[in-house]
C-alpha cells in the first residue's frame, strides 16, 4: 500500500474542461512534486514544493496550476488541457525539499484528453 | 542530452540467479542515486539508494555499487524472483537541484520460474 494517494485513479476530460488532481500524504514529508510520465518513457518533473512554497517550476505550461494548501495536500488544476496532455501523472513527497532523501510516488492519475 | 541512460532497455533471468541492471551518468555533479521499481497501473517504489561518499549499499537482496570515477551505478537482486519482474528505473539527483530527480529510460527485468 502507498502512503501517497492520489485521486482519482482515471480522468477523462474534454479541452474546454475544469478539474483537479488530488494528492495526500501524511508522512510529515515537507516536500511534495508533480511527476508527468508518458507511455514507454520515465516520469518528468514538472513542480515541486517545498514547505507549502513553490520552489520549481519546470517551465510547465499556465495550463497547469498546482496548490498547494498545507503540507499534507498538492493539488493539480487543470484547464484547457490538450490531447497530449494525456498522461500518468505522479505525486511524490519526500522529507525536505533537498536531495539525499528519497521520494515516495503515489500511484498516478491516468489522464485522457479528448 | 540524457543526464542518466539505462541502455538496456530489457533483461532476462533465471530464478534463483543474479540480475544485474546497470545505469551511467553524465553530470559529475550529481551525488544522490537511487532505484525505483514499477508494477504496470502503480507509481514507482522505492527500492535503494547510494550517496556519492559510499561505494555500495545492501538492502537484503538488493546491493547498489557506484563507481563515480566511471560514472556508473548498478543494482544487483541475488536470489532474483519472478515477483521482481517489473520495470526498474535509476534517478539521480544533486546538491544544487533541490530534490529534482532525473530519472533514466528503465529497464524491464523479466525473471523465469
Amino acid at each position: 500500500d502507498t502512503e501517497v494517494t492520489q485521486t482519482p485513479k482515471h480522468l477523462v476530460m474534454g479541452m474546454t474542461n475544469k478539474k483537479s488532481l488530488k494528492c495526500e500524504q501524511h508522512m510529515g514529508h515537507r516536500a511534495m512534486y508533480w511527476y508527468k510520465q508518458k507511455a514507454k518513457k520515465p516520469p518528468e518533473l514538472m513542480f515541486v514544493y517545498s514547505y507549502e512554497k513553490l520552489s520549481i517550476n519546470e517551465s510547465v505550461p499556465s495550463r497547469f496550476s498546482p496548490e498547494c494548501p498545507n503540507s499534507s495536500l498538492l493539488n493539480l488544476h487543470l484547464h484547457a488541457l490538450q490531447p497530449e496532455d494525456s498522461a500518468l501523472y505522479l505525486c511524490a513527497s519526500s522529507h525536505g525539499g533537498y536531495s539525499n532523501q528519497p521520494q515516495h510516488f503515489g500511484d498516478g492519475t491516468r489522464l485522457s484528453i479528448l | 542530452d540524457q543526464q542518466v541512460k539505462q541502455n538496456s532497455p530489457s533483461l532476462s533471468v533465471q530464478e534463483g540467479r543474479i540480475s544485474i541492471l546497470n545505469c551511467d551518468y553524465t553530470n559529475s555533479m550529481f551525488d544522490y542515486f537511487l532505484w525505483y521499481k514499477k508494477y504496470p497501473a502503480e507509481g514507482p517504489t522505492f527500492l535503494i539508494s547510494i550517496s556519492s561518499i559510499k561505494d555500495k549499499n545492501e538492502d537484503g537482496r538488493f546491493t547498489v555499487f557506484l563507481n563515480k570515477s566511471a560514472k556508473h551505478l548498478s543494482l544487483h537482486i541475488v536470489p532474483s524472483q519472478p515477483g521482481d519482474s517489473a520495470v526498474y528505473f535509476c534517478a539521480a539527483s544533486g546538491s544544487g537541484n533541490t530534490g529534482k530527480l532525473i530519472f533514466g529510460q528503465g529497464t524491464t527485468l523479466q525473471v523465469k520460474p
